[in-house]
């Protein structure tokens, strides 16, 4: 099966723990990305990453930390930083050019 | 100057109607245009995609139109069913500065369509 996966599909965490959100895909792309959805405000660019071992922030970057050791992994940390972590999280890869995006089922965090 | 301007944020139709979304921008150097379609608890799908040199593309019931000069691109929805009942999001590409091949997306706000049997 070619296709994004991200585990898990719902987590539960206490404010301030930092909690990793995984994604992995195999469609041999370069790129990957990550969104956060809030109701209303459609898809905000979190990081992104076009090539292994480089990251680029998105525009709400503060409070998340990534790594891309491996082209077929991108995991996100969401950190006790982030002041408002509860979101539908959305992982995404594509190729390098950035044209066709496919995402994964995505995670729902909530922090209490 | 990246951004993309969606309307409306919701609508609804009758089914067999047309569901017109609206999509805004102002970056001449967006260069690809995505439509996606989103249900609840799910991640978003490409739906259907046009590049600035094409006026229109047609994809079964979904149409995208494309105006380069007013800086403006639709997604038309014909005879639209209950099962069309989900949120869409248009997006634009443009490259990285610099040069390079790479790039990325940048999302509208979304549409929340419901089509009423």
């Amino acid at each position: 099966d070619g296709g994004i996966t991200q585990s898990p599909k719902y987590l539960f965490r206490k404010e301030g723990q930092n909690v990793t959100l995984s994604c992995e895909q195999n469609l041999n792309h370069d790129a990957m990305y990550w969104y956060r959805q809030d109701p209303g405000q459609g898809l905000r660019l979190i990081y992104y990453s076009q090539i292994v071992n480089d990251f680029q922030k998105g525009d709400i970057a503060e409070g998340y930390s990534v790594s891309r050791e491996k082209k077929e992994s991108f995991p996100l940390t969401v950190t006790s930083a982030q002041k408002n972590p509860t979101a539908f999280y959305l992982c995404a890869s594509s190729y390098a050019s950035g044209y066709e995006q496919y995402f994964g089922p995505g995670t729902r965090l909530t922090v209490t | 100057q990246q951004q993309v301007k969606q309307s409306p944020q919701s609508l609804i139709v009758q089914k067999g109607g047309i569901s017109i979304i609206n999509c805004a921008y102002e970056n001449t150097a967006f260069d690809y245009f995505p439509w996606y379609q989103q249900f609840p608890g799910k991640g978003p799908a490409l739906l259907i995609a046009i590049r600035p040199d094409v006026s229109e593309k047609k994809e079964g019931r979904f149409t995208i139109s494309f105006n380069k000069s007013a800086k403006q691109f639709s997604l038309h929805i014909m005879d639209s069913q209950p099962g069309d009942s989900a949120t869409y999001f248009c997006a634009a590409r443009a490259a990285n500065a610099g040069g390079t091949s790479y790039g990325k997306l940048t999302f509208g706000q979304g549409t929340i369509l419901t089509v009423h049997p």
